[in-house]
């Protein structure tokens, strides 16, 4: 079946350093992808999304790129702060097809 | 504004019992979707409503689950005869329509002793 899969599930970087975290898709219909945050006890916030005829998207300190050639997301996050630890998801979805697909995600711990 | 209210945050029920996990969307979000999340693991999509169509049911794990929405508005997931695996963390959020974001509440953690 179709799935979304992160390439790796935990991270640690450090404080002020840059951040990459690297989410892989399968199904070439999707056309609408996201990335969420989660800290522990929360629900998951809205980061940035990006459609699919776009390949680069920037927010503030967070740059998501889209390679659909490879069916491939990533997350890049600038100047790490402490606050940015927590679990990172994807999520992926289609037109007609409302619900999305999250991945397992990927624990990122910035060190002072 | 305010968020997408879940309620209770907690729920510790017998196995066998009965359970009921309410939503409360952002006001004017037409999407409702609840998802489950186990320990450490990712979501699980349960069920979708959007306005007054009839709701995607495809990822209710058993006809134990079963969830409405009222007025197009606030939402119940009820989860009948209570499993131990049923134990998770049960996720509500809305969006104003689809290809918009989702906003997620806090959850229900739910346990079954």
């Amino acid at each position: 079946g179709e799935s979304v899969g992160l390439h790796l599930p935990t991270l640690s970087v450090q404080e002020g350093d840059n951040s990459i975290i690297n989410c892989a898709y399968s199904n070439s219909a999707s056309d609408y992808f996201i990335w969420y945050k989660q800290e522990s006890g929360k629900g998951p916030q809205f980061i940035i999304d990006i459609r699919s005829n776009m390949d680069k998207r920037q927010g503030q300190r967070v740059t998501v790129l889209l390679n659909k050639t490879v069916k491939h997301l990533s997350l890049q996050i600038a100047a790490t702060q402490p606050g940015d630890s927590a679990v990172y998801f994807c999520a992926e979805g289609s037109f007609g097809n409302e619900k999305l697909t999250f991945g397992t995600g990927t624990r990122l711990t910035i060190i002072p | 504004g305010a968020g997408v209210s879940q309620s209770p945050s907690n729920k510790v029920t017998e196995k066998g019992k009965d359970v009921e996990l309410r939503c409360d969307p952002i006001s004017g979000h037409t999407a409702l979707y609840w998802y489950r999340q186990s320990l450490g693991q990712g979501l699980e999509f349960l069920i979708y409503f959007q306005g007054n169509s009839a709701p995607d049911k495809s990822g209710l794990p058993s006809d134990r689950f079963s969830a409405e929405r009222t007025g197009g508005s606030v939402s119940t997931l009820t989860i009948q005869r209570t499993q131990q695996e049923d134990s998770a963390v049960y996720l509500c959020a809305s969006s104003l329509r689809w290809n918009s974001p989702l906003h997620f509440g806090n959850g229900t953690r739910l346990t079954v002793t």
